[in-house]
């Protein structure tokens, strides 16, 4: 079966200071993957999606980054965090046909 | 318009109750439908998809209305367990990217 791992759990950065946050897969071979953003008390905010290795699409211009340096792995990364960055984010995968799973998610807050 | 568009509620209902929640969806070219249903302070999971014909999954019905634009899904006998957000999302073509409602609260009362 599939699983989908994020780590750290929960992160506290000061502003500025940089980020990367990791999520691999398990059990499945060259999904997409995807990464959300889900501020307190709001909906999901798609950040990228990624089809394949080294490719990677950004629906939100903002200071973040994702990279896909294997087929089973997504890096989120920031060179310097904002206060507005705090939140819940989430890695998910696409299933068949359509659907998408969820990691357990990071809690970051920036301070 | 939001493309996505839920009732944020909170809906404070008693054990034992029935409660529907309605979605709409603003593209006509939407081809998946599903419920998530998230936890406070957890990852969004899939309760059901919906299929165009209407589906049910033991206490859990899912309906699909084209012409409207809107999904529903009604909880029958709530339990105290049933309380979360419940996510409406739509996803069009290959469906590569899905769109998440801001979800629906719903609390169910001892």
């Amino acid at each position: 079966s599939q699983t989908i791992h994020q780590w750290p759990a929960t992160l506290v950065q000061p502003v500025g200071s940089p980020l990367s946050l990791e999520c691999t897969v398990e059990g499945t071979s060259n999904p997409n993957l995807y990464w959300y953003r889900q501020a307190a008390g709001r909906g999901l905010q798609l950040l990228f999606y990624s089809v394949g290795i080294g490719q990677i699409s950004s629906e939100v211009p903002q200071n973040l980054s994702a990279s896909r340096p294997q087929d089973r792995q997504f890096i989120l990364s920031s060179k310097k965090l904002l206060l507005s960055d705090s939140g819940f984010y989430l890695c998910a995968w696409k299933g068949s046909p359509n659907e998408q799973y969820f990691g357990p998610g990071t809690r970051l807050t920036v301070t | 318009r939001k493309e996505v568009e839920q009732d944020p509620g909170p809906f404070n209902v008693p054990e034992g109750a029935t409660v529907a929640f309605n979605c709409t969806y603003s593209n006509s070219a939407s081809q998946s439908f599903f419920w998530y249903r998230q936890d406070c302070r957890k990852e969004p999971k899939l309760l059901m998809s919906v299929y165009s014909s209407g589906n049910e999954d033991g206490r859990f019905t899912a309906q699909l209305n084209r012409a409207s634009q809107y999904i529903s899904l009604l909880i029958r006998d709530s339990k105290l367990s049933d309380s979360a957000t419940y996510l409406c999302v739509w996803g069009s073509g290959s469906a590569r990217q899905l769109t998440f409602g801001s979800g629906t609260q719903l609390t169910v009362l001892p």
